[in-house]
């Protein structure tokens, strides 16, 4: 299966930071998600992004898929930030997912 | 519109029981996967269902299975259940192919096997 690798592993930030956290993937993808896990477990939707750039808030990601790599952009974070972000590609129909970014933001 | 919604939400179970778990998807939505989280080894894809078919499935062992019944909902079986069974079970559903269109999961189910 495809190998999808996140860094960095753990980030912590002041409040009001940037940040920017990487994707790796290791052949073509149909598809790349990049979630945010609350506390409960649930996997929140940040970006469904195969190619390109997108932006939603102070949130955006970049997925450049001929070079296998999404980035996901936080800006002036916050603490209600933290947790931990996955990406998930797919291929056929299942996701495969990176073992994720856990960040701490600090007030 | 409602989201994906998974019951129970949390569950204690002894070792060589089975448990059953459902996840509702979104109104309209036909494709249902499932992903089962770990500490040790993170989220790991378990089978997909599409129109009450099942076409993909994990490697995991013949004590999980699932099915889908015609209204989408999707339920997943763990039979003669084992410590290591412990985790977070996700599931996730797509309006149609999963490479072409976006996934929603549900709050996930978590289960403890003592």
């Amino acid at each position: 299966g495809i190998q999808v690798e996140q860094s960095p592993p753990d980030l912590i930030l002041q409040e009001g930071a940037n940040s920017t956290l990487r994707c790796n993937f290791s052949d073509s993808v149909n598809n790349l998600q990049w979630f945010h896990q609350n506390p409960w477990g649930q996997l929140i939707n940040l970006f469904y992004i195969p190619s390109g750039t997108k932006q939603n808030g102070r949130l955006s990601a970049t997925t450049v898929a001929t070079e296998r790599y999404s980035l996901l952009y936080i800006s002036s974070s916050q603490t209600t930030d933290s947790g931990v972000y996955f990406c998930a590609v797919t291929t056929g129909n299942q996701f495969y997912f990176g073992t994720g970014t856990s960040l701490t933001v600090i007030p | 519109k409602a989201g994906v919604t998974q019951t129970p939400r949390y569950l204690i179970k002894t070792r060589g029981q089975q448990v059953t778990l459902s996840c509702s998807p979104i109104s309209g939505h036909r494709s249902v996967s499932w992903y089962q989280q770990t500490p040790g080894q993170g989220l790991q894809f378990l089978f997909e269902y599409f129109s009450e078919t099942q076409r993909n499935k994990g490697n995991f062992p013949g004590r999980f299975s699932g099915r889908q019944f015609s209204n989408s909902r999707s339920e997943m079986n763990v039979s003669t259940l084992e410590l290591g069974d412990s985790a977070l079970y996700l599931c996730a559903s797509s309006l149609g192919d999963l490479p072409n269109t976006e996934a929603f999961f549900g709050q996930g189910t978590r289960l403890t096997v003592v």
